[in-house]
């Protein structure tokens, strides 16, 4: 069973819906948690960083993190076509000597309809 | 400010032949990583930084080799190249400091090894 479980799509949605997308984890170790969006042929680019509990929004995006659940979340609020992308979630255990292996899930492919 | 350069972009090899993947930052960032993203995988971590002669494995590791003389440079070798390392390799650069976290993904080398 892999540390990190992404579904990894596509999920389509029409421009203005709201896109939902979610991982799951099973090693309780991981502290800081965050979404990367990547175009196609191009690199990953950081969205949103959480750490522990809670939600943290930064424009049209919220994420959450549900630890006791070991769940976390990204919305897109108001879709556009220009979202369509890889959604990847990755997590961290934080300590100082290993807080840089972040594992990453599969990525979520998005497609956002006009 | 380039942020993360990674070259070459595309580079076919034959089986059995080393070679040199280069990645440079300009931010003075202290964390630096390799991943390798293939179909329906994700990223997963090949080796990573976290300072100046301080280097540490990740996920796999396997054939490949890299070394951290400056802040600035961290080069990733393909000791002997395998049809198995066919991928996308991707070099980051992170920093962390109390809530601040920031990371760059440069734009990706194109491994093809026949």
């Amino acid at each position: 069973q892999k540390e990190v479980e992404q579904d990894p799509g596509p999920l389509s949605v029409p421009e203005g819906a709201i896109v939902s997308l979610n991982c799951t984890y099973s090693n309780s170790a991981f502290q800081y948690f965050m979404w990367y969006r990547q175009y196609s042929r191009k690199g990953p680019e950081l969205l949103m960083y959480t750490y522990s509990s809670g939600n943290k929004e930064d424009g049209r995006f919220t994420a959450q993190v549900d630890k006791s659940s070991k769940y976390i979340s990204l919305f897109i609020r108001d879709s556009q076509p220009s979202d369509s992308a890889t959604y990847l979630c990755a997590l961290s255990p934080g300590t100082t000597d290993s807080w840089g292996k972040l594992q990453f899930g599969a990525g979520t492919q998005v497609v956002v309809t006009p | 400010n380039a942020g993360v350069t990674q070259t070459p972009k595309f580079q076919v090899l034959k089986t059995g032949q080393s070679m040199t993947l280069q990645c440079a930052q300009d931010m003075n960032h202290e964390y630096m990583s390799w991943y390798r993203q293939d179909p329906g995988m994700g990223l997963r971590l090949i080796h990573y930084s976290v300072g100046a002669g301080i280097t540490d494995q990740g996920e796999v590791p396997n054939g490949y080799n890299v070394s951290r003389s400056t802040t600035e440079d961290f080069p990733l070798r393909l000791l002997s190249a395998a049809p198995s390392q066919t991928s996308v390799y991707f070099c980051a650069s992170s920093y962390r400091w109390d809530t601040t976290y920031e990371q760059y993904f440069g734009p990706g080398t194109r491994l093809t090894v026949t």
